[in-house]
């Protein structure tokens, strides 16, 4: 069965960093697409990072472009984010997430989620 | 920016219908977008229910429906139930490897 399981938050400080993994078994995760979705306390589900199955591009929301980069790594099974020059909206529960298409094919959702990972961004 | 807006919130009768809808700020939703429809109750992580407009993911019971209603996408609960109580948002694919979250929409069941 699919598992996706984050880890890597915690308090940072505003301008800091953080690393967040998301360990993933239960499938060919060199075959899948891959998202970060956050969900700021009280507030909605946004779209944060995708990565192609392939690694070869990464897609970013506007408002964490140029500070978040997405990445993953097939011999550790693993999706990360960076995420540098942490603001206090970037406080929020980070869900790690599998796209539903095999290699590629253009479907266009994600499929499971994990259970999430808090960051809290405060002085 | 775009927006992709949702009612705020429904309340339905257990056993009543309830439609769900997900437009944009400007233009329609089509079935390029792929809508795709999410379900989640407090302190849970969200559960997939629908996508690619009306395909329903493994597991969801057929009570859950997808669909294009004019310039919306749509989800419509059919014999709500009380697990049905839930936040419910949609997702559209805007352009290459970008996506778009709705505002969520609130559901009651009373």
């Amino acid at each position: 069965q699919v598992q996706l399981v984050e880890s890597g938050g915690g308090v940072v400080q505003p301008g800091g960093s953080l690393r967040l993994s998301c360990e993933a078994s239960g499938f060919t995760f060199s075959r899948y697409g891959m998202y970060w979705v956050r969900q700021a306390p009280g507030k909605g589900l946004e779209w944060v990072a995708f990565l192609r199955y392939d690694g070869s591009k990464e897609f970013y929301a506007d408002s964490v472009q140029g500070r978040f980069t997405i990445s993953g790594d097939t011999s550790k099974n693993t999706l990360y984010v960076q995420m540098n020059s942490l603001r206090a909206e970037d406080t929020a529960v980070y869900y790690c997430a599998k796209d539903g298409g095999r290699d590629g094919y253009n479907i266009n959702y994600i499929d499971y989620w994990g259970q999430g990972t808090l960051v809290t961004v405060s002085s | 920016q775009t927006v992709v807006t949702q009612e705020p919130s429904f309340s339905v009768s257990p056993g009543g219908t309830v439609t769900l809808t997900c437009g944009l700020s400007s233009g329609s939703v089509s079935t390029t977008y792929f809508p795709s429809w999410y379900q989640q109750t407090p302190g849970q992580a969200p559960r997939t229910l629908i996508y690619s407009t009306n395909i329903r993911s493994s597991g969801v019971p057929d009570r859950f429906s997808g669909s294009i209603l004019g310039n919306k996408a749509a989800l419509t609960i059919t014999g709500a139930q009380a697990n049905d109580e839930s936040d419910y948002y949609c997702m559209l694919y805007m352009r290459a490897g970008l996506y778009v979250f709705g505002t969520g929409t609130k559901v009651t069941v009373l």
